[in-house]
C-alpha cells in the first residue's frame, strides 16, 4: 500500500532564505508525482508536476526532484517570500487508467510560514 | 474559463441529516474525482466518475455515493451524518486521456453538529 510522507510538519523562516521541504513514498513504482499549495481554508493549486522518467522541473522559483529508486521527492524554494506561506502537499497517483489519473494519495503537508 | 466550482461554500448539518455537494468541472473536462480533507491531513480520496459511472472508490462507507450527469457535472451525497464527516470536501476534475493535469475546486466545507 503506497503511503506519503512529508517532513517536515511545520517550518518557520525569515524572508529571502532558500528552503527545502520532503516528501517520501513507500511505492517507488510511480507514474508521477505532483506539488501542491494550499492557502487555508481553501482549494488545492498544483505548483509542479514530475513525470516518472523526469528527475526535476522548475518553475520560477520553484524546483522540484525525484528519486524513484529512493521514494523522495524534494521541493526547492528560492528567496522565500511572505506571500509563499501555505501549506504545501506532495501527492502519487493510486493507479493510472486509460491515460487518465486515478485517485492521488497525499501527504499530510508541510506548513510553511515565511516572516517577513 | 471558469475553473472547477462547488457549491455550496459552507454549510453546518446535523448529526443523521443528509447532505449533497455538488461540483462543476472545468471546461472540457469530463471526469470528476472528490476528497475529504480533515483538519490537519491530507486529502483522501472519495470516489471518481467518467461517463456518468463510479470508475475508482476509496476507503468510505456506502453512506457516501455520488452521481455524473450528461453534462459532466457531479454531486456527492453524504448519508446518516456523524460529527466525523465534518470536513473540506474537495472536487477535481481532468480530461480523459490527457494524462495528468488535474485541477481543485476550493471545496466545501461541512461542519455536522
Amino acid at each position: 500500500k503506497q503511503e506519503v510522507t512529508q517532513i517536515p510538519a511545520a517550518l518557520s523562516v525569515p524572508e529571502g532564505e532558500n528552503l527545502v521541504l520532503n516528501c517520501s513514498f513507500t511505492d517507488s513504482a510511480i507514474y508521477n508525482l505532483q506539488w501542491f499549495r494550499q492557502d487555508p481554508g481553501k482549494g488545492l493549486t498544483s505548483l509542479l508536476l514530475i513525470q516518472s522518467s523526469q528527475r526535476e522541473q522548475t518553475s520560477g522559483r520553484l524546483n522540484a526532484s525525484l528519486d524513484k529508486s529512493s521514494g523522495r521527492s524534494t521541493l526547492y524554494i528560492a528567496a522565500s517570500q511572505p506571500g509563499d506561506s501555505a501549506t504545501y502537499l506532495c501527492a502519487v497517483p493510486g493507479f493510472y487508467y486509460g491515460g487518465s489519473q486515478g485517485n492521488l494519495i497525499f501527504g499530510k503537508g508541510t506548513k510553511l510560514s515565511v516572516k517577513p | 474559463d471558469a475553473g472547477v466550482t462547488q457549491s455550496p461554500t459552507h454549510l453546518i448539518k446535523t448529526r443523521g441529516q443528509q447532505v449533497t455537494l455538488r461540483c462543476s468541472p472545468k471546461s472540457g473536462h469530463d471526469t470528476v474525482s472528490w476528497y475529504q480533507q480533515a483538519l490537519g491531513q491530507g486529502p483522501q480520496f472519495i470516489f471518481q466518475y467518467y461517463e456518468e459511472e463510479e470508475r475508482q472508490r476509496g476507503n468510505f462507507p456506502d453512506r457516501f455515493s455520488g452521481h455524473q450527469f450528461p453534462n459532466y457535472s457531479s454531486e456527492l451525497n453524504v448519508n446518516a451524518l456523524l460529527l466525523g464527516d465534518s470536513a473540506l470536501y474537495l472536487c477535481a476534475s481532468s480530461r480523459g486521456g490527457s494524462g495528468n493535469t488535474i485541477y481543485f475546486g476550493e471545496g466545501s466545507w461541512l461542519t455536522v453538529v
